[in-house]
């Protein structure tokens, strides 16, 4: 079945530093892979997604590219805000699935 | 545009009574329905989702229900909650597009459980 790894947190960084979450997964086929974000207290929103391999997600300064030879998707933020701060979740989904299948979820905490 | 209603936000409750959670979603039609769990300090875990007016699939079995009365309607409910239960339970939709999920969910602000 499909699954995904992320690396376990909780992460602590300073302003402006450099993050990456890393996140790898198995399926089948070609799966979708995405990255959402929950900021306390509220429930996850979308904040990237790649539909095949090569592709690049971004969005608000995040990037994160689907690699098949690895099957990985790791996150990345060249210089992070205290408002970064929230837990982040990678996920996959497979064509002609309703379900996304979710990782564990990193927390990261950025200090000023 | 399309929003998603979940209630209430925050709900305590004691071990052996009944609960309901509902959801809402505007602004679309024939959704996907899902219900989600997210235990303190773990992941999410899928409870129910549906793609259509009475149809509930359940993921884990559990002392958990959903139901569909309304094709924007979709309600989470048990008849005698245990200290288990406690965690953070999410609504979400996705649209349906020639059967297939797009994959990208839209999640109401959650409601808090906690069972004491």
């Amino acid at each position: 079945g499909n699954s995904v790894t992320q690396m376990e947190g909780p992460v602590t960084l300073s302003e402006e530093a450099f993050l990456t979450i890393n996140c790898t997964y198995t399926a089948t086929g070609y799966p979708s892979l995405f990255w959402y974000v929950q900021y306390p207290g509220e429930g996850l929103q979308l904040l990237l997604k790649a539909t095949k391999a090569d592709d690049k997600g971004s969005n608000k300064g995040f990037e994160a590219t689907y690699r098949k030879e690895t099957t990985s998707f790791h996150l990345e933020k060249g210089s992070v805000q205290v408002s970064d701060s929230a837990v982040y979740f990678c996920a996959l989904n497979q064509v002609n699935d309703y379900k996304l299948s979710f990782g564990a979820g990193t927390t990261v905490t950025v200090r000023a | 545009s399309q929003t998603i209603h979940q209630w209430p936000a925050t709900l305590v409750q004691p071990v052996g009574s009944p609960l309901s959670l509902e959801c809402t979603v505007e602004g679309t039609s024939n959704p996907n329905l899902y219900w989600y769990r997210q235990a303190a300090g773990r992941g999410l875990q899928l409870l129910f989702y549906s793609v259509g007016i009475g149809q509930i699939s359940s993921e884990v079995p559990q002392n958990l229900s959903a139901s569909r009365p309304q094709d924007r309607q979709f309600i989470l409910s048990s008849k005698k909650l245990l200290l288990s239960d406690s965690g953070f339970y999410l609504c979400a939709w996705s649209p349906r597009t020639s059967g297939t999920n797009t994959g990208e969910l839209f999640f109401g602000e959650g409601s808090r459980l906690t069972v004491l």
